[in-house]
């Protein structure tokens, strides 16, 4: 398996501006999680997916923040509007219960 | 809400000496406990995992041990190499959700 796979590697985007994110899980893992990474705040876990089901989006920091799972190879993170602080590397990654978490590389985004 | 603690935050060793990284939780009804290493840029790489029943856990340099009751887990990396540096980050798994400490920032010096 190629591991799990993100894109795009890097965003830039104006302020206002509705970003997406995408995630493609590793094939059979029935958990999806998002994360953010800041300086500030370290790894923040945004929301999370069991068997294509959002169970928990209590780290969705604003309205502005969505979350989708249409099926169990694909996620996107999307961001509407965008503002500078939403700035980060936002993570995806997945697992099988109770077993080993493997994460995707990232999407650096950065909002001007 | 669990918080993961990882002290020191950096540290900075000569090349072959023993790494002895810590990370402390609050809430021991964990799941299980992961290490990850994360280089500059780059995504989170799995080192080990430990589930809740385990006291320890090895991979060639490394050995990771776990004590629930006491809310602890201790990383130790063999023989350290300039390879070996990186930001190691400690996470606790309860509730299938992991939380994250900030990590240690190894430096090996050759």
């Amino acid at each position: 398996d190629a591991g799990v796979i993100q894109s795009p590697r890097h965003e830039v985007t104006e302020m206002g501006q509705e970003v997406t994110l995408r995630c493609k899980p590793i094939s059979g893992h029935d958990y999806l999680f998002w994360y953010r990474q800041t300086m500030m705040r370290g790894l923040e876990l945004l929301i999370y997916f069991n068997n294509n089901v959002p169970i928990d989006d209590s780290g969705m920091p604003e309205d502005r923040f969505s979350a989708k799972m249409p099926n169990a190879s694909f996620s996107t993170l999307k961001i509407q509007p965008s503002e500078p602080r939403d700035s980060a590397v936002y993570f995806c990654a997945s697992s099988l219960v109770g077993q080993e978490a493997f994460f995707g590389q990232g999407t650096r985004l950065t909002v001007v | 809400k669990q918080e993961v603690t990882q002290i020191p935050a950096a540290l900075s060793v000569p090349e072959g000496e023993n790494l002895v990284l810590n990370c402390s939780f609050t809430d021991s009804a964990i799941y299980n406990l992961q290490w990850f290493r994360q280089d500059p840029g780059k995504g989170l790489t799995s080192l080990l995992l430990i589930q809740s029943s385990q006291r320890e856990q090895t991979s060639g340099r490394l050995n990771a041990s776990l004590d629930k009751s006491s809310g602890r887990s201790t990383l130790y990396i063999a023989a350290s190499q300039p390879g070996d540096s990186a930001t190691y980050l400690c996470a606790v798994v309860n509730d299938y959700k992991l939380s994250f400490g900030a990590g240690t920032t190894v430096t090996v010096r050759a």
